[in-house]
């Protein structure tokens, strides 16, 4: 059983700091990795993917992958109230299973 | 690009009564998935198609369930009879060719209500 896990939160971060959205997997055989965002009352949107470890960064938005300990991480700078949503985690094994397997999502609340 | 195009976006019924979801996923992505979204289960895949072809149908809950593609640019998600326990959001969602390393593109999604 291929599980992603995410801590649920809230997650609440006052507005201009730094966001950190933790995920873990199971499968030692995970080879892409994707955040997305979902607003509430709307569908998941991708906002990073990431398939090497290392960091990755685009704008405010910094995914990193250490395969060795089985997680991926969001982290967000200069975080803005817009940026309240559900964060949802996924991640695709290797041999063929191209379908990933999504986290529950963690909650993250940006307060002025 | 107008995206992944679901209808319709809220759907109410009684329980026992037909119903059916659509989907027209991006033209020349041929993979198309269908999900089903609830607080206690979170995203659940339900079925997939790879150029029109069904390709895993496991989480489909139960016979009552029921996907077709005809063709590249539509797909429905049956469900017949209907159940209280089947209200949930129903995502669609299109992926491209060699889609391993790509994500998804959902749709807006089906907010379904069984009374």
């Amino acid at each position: 059983q291929k599980e992603v896990e995410q801590n649920s939160g809230p997650l609440s971060v006052p507005e201009g700091a730094i966001a950190s959205l933790n995920c873990t997997y199971s499968d030692r055989g995970s080879q892409s990795f994707f955040w997305y965002r979902q607003y509430s009352g709307k569908s998941p949107e991708l906002i990073m993917s990431i398939y090497s470890n290392g960091d990755k960064e685009d704008g405010r938005f910094t995914a990193q992958l250490n395969k060795a300990s089985q997680y991926v991480s969001l982290l967000i700078r200069d975080s803005q109230p817009s940026d309240s949503a559900t964060y949802l985690c996924a991640v695709k094994a290797s041999g063929g299973s191209y379908i990933p397997t999504f986290g529950r999502g963690t909650s993250l609340i940006v307060h002025p | 690009d107008a995206g992944v195009i679901q209808s319709p976006r809220h759907e109410v019924t009684e329980m026992g009564q037909e119903v059916t979801l659509r989907c027209k996923p991006i033209s020349g992505h041929d993979y198309l998935f269908w999900y089903r979204q609830t607080m206690m289960r979170g995203l659940e895949l339900l079925i997939y198609f790879n150029n029109n072809v069904p390709i895993d149908d496991s989480g489909m809950p139960e016979d009552r369930f029921s996907a077709k593609m005809p063709n590249a640019s539509f797909s429905t998600l049956k469900i017949q009879p209907s159940e209280p326990r089947d209200s949930a959001v129903y995502f669609c969602a299109s992926s491209p060719p060699g889609q391993a390393h790509y994500g998804y593109t959902f749709g807006s999604g089906t907010r379904l209500t069984v009374v």
